[in-house]
């Protein structure tokens, strides 16, 4: 089956060492968005590629980078987790943007605990 | 601003019908999504509504109101997997998907 696959599934790490969540897919799909997700929160965009034209959200910090070497594969790099990194991070495709052909498919998630 | 408006929690009974309301306001407007999301796991998408009216998909429907910046998605014949959080997500003239915090829906025997 065509999928969104993210790794790893659950990740912890401390305070300030660097962390890298994959995504892979096999949609084909243009378009790959990361998403935070905090408990109980909306999730939230960090950024998304559209083919390999990278758009970060204005309020994304720094601390938050991504890297899509290929149609099938993101990265996103956490280089100095804090405390309030802890969340949810969503991978989502889409097959273009415009009406009717954003609809989102998302991977199971990778979440991250900082000790 | 930018701002998706629904419940945060609602309780229905096993069998019943259960309408989520969701208000929104964007800069510009190109669709609304509402997707499901079991706890710990990723959203699924259910609907899309661009037109206003209803749209119906079996065990559940979906309006939209363009004019009153208004959605809801209604939930037929409850059963207890459908027990989740919606999430009310609109589309901006950027085709960007502006979310809704959820509402977690509760379904009991």
């Amino acid at each position: 089956d065509a999928m969104v696959i993210q790794n790893p599934r659950y990740q912890v790490t401390q305070f300030g060492k660097p962390v890298t969540l994959s995504c892979s897919q096999t949609l084909n799909h243009n378009v790959m968005y990361w998403y935070q997700q905090k408990s109980s929160q909306a999730p939230k965009l960090l950024f998304h590629y559209y083919d390999k034209d990278f758009n970060n959200e204005a309020d994304t910090p720094d601390n938050f980078q991504s890297r899509r070497p290929n149609t099938s594969f993101c990265f996103l790099d956490i280089r100095s987790p804090g405390l309030g990194d802890a969340a949810m991070y969503l991978c989502a495709t889409s097959r273009d943007q415009g009406t009717g052909a954003n609809v989102l498919t998302f991977g199971a998630g990778s979440r991250l605990t900082v000790l | 601003g930018q701002n998706i408006d629904q419940p945060t929690e609602m309780t229905a009974t096993e069998g019943a019908i259960v309408q989520i309301n969701c208000t929104y306001q964007t800069s510009g407007f190109n669709g609304l999504f509402w997707y499901q999301q079991h706890a710990g796991e990723a959203p699924t998408f259910l609907s899309y509504n661009v037109l206003d009216g209803l749209e119906e998909k079996g065990c559940f429907s979906s309006f939209l109101s363009r004019s009153k910046g208004y959605s809801y998605i209604l939930l037929k014949e409850l059963q207890m997997k459908d027990s989740a959080s919606y999430l009310c997500a609109a589309m901006d003239s950027s085709y960007k998907l502006i979310f809704g915090s959820g509402t977690r829906l509760l379904v009991r025997p």
